[in-house]
């Protein structure tokens, strides 16, 4: 299976910064087949992004998805304090479908 | 609007059995491949089982495979899990989700609530 790591563990950043969330896979993810959700404490996984980079409707453009191959990356321009959560990354290129372990993000 | 609502969770004893269920509404439930996605406390998601719109395909995570048993009911709008032989590594929340395209994709747009279920003596 595909084992996915993210880095790092924890961000603490402040508000107007720009965080940078990184997603690792043991093998290759074929066609981009990547998604991002957001999870916020006691709720569910939203998402976020698919396809590695194509976002859902209900997030603003602040939040980018890029990368291919193994190497990919979510990127939130001009934090809020609304975007305190986890971010998990998850492939779908391979079954079994896996996710990350997660970054916790916090914002100072 | 899109909902889903899982219920049945609770505690059980190492060995036991519990059945959830998750019922759809505000889209065309047939159309649509649902899985059972777990997280264990403090740890990242793990799909754990899928099942196609007609009722087939059906697959599972190899960490349950032979214990747990998806299975749909059209007419109802309903998702299910019969979970048997629970062992204490399958405390977790489980979330119902829905696919995200008409044909399987494997990501997921719409989450349930979640359902605790914990194993333990």
């Amino acid at each position: 299976e595909i084992v996915l790591t993210q880095s790092p563990g924890t961000l603490s950043l402040s508000a107007g910064d720009r965080a940078t969330l990184s997603c690792r896979a043991s093998h290759s993810v074929n066609s981009k087949y990547l998604a991002w959700y957001q999870q916020k404490p006691g709720q569910a996984p939203r998402l976020l992004i698919y396809g590695a980079s194509s976002r859902a409707t209900a997030f603003p453009d602040r939040f980018t998805g890029s990368g291919s191959g193994t190497d990919f990356s979510l990127t939130i321009n001009r934090l809020e304090p609304e975007d305190s959560a986890v971010y998990y990354c998850q492939q779908y290129s391979m079954s079994p479908i896996t996710f990350g372990q997660g970054t916790r993000l916090e914002i100072k | 609007q899109v909902q889903l609502v899982a219920s049945g969770g609770g505690l059980v004893k190492p060995g036991g059995s519990l059945r959830l269920s998750c019922v759809a509404s505000g889209f065309s439930f047939t159309d649509y491949y649902m899985s059972w996605i777990r997280q264990a406390p403090g740890k990242g998601p793990e799909w754990i089982s899928d099942v196609g719109g007609s009722g087939s395909p059906i697959s599972y995570a190899a960490s349950v495979k032979g214990r747990f048993t998806i299975s749909r009911d059209n007419a109802n709008n309903s998702l299910y899990l019969q979970m048997n032989n629970l062992r204490a590594e399958d405390t977790a929340v489980y979330y119902c989700a829905r696919d995200a395209e008409l044909i399987w994709s494997g990501y997921f747009d719409h989450w349930g609530q979640g359902a605790p279920v914990i194993v333990s003596s």
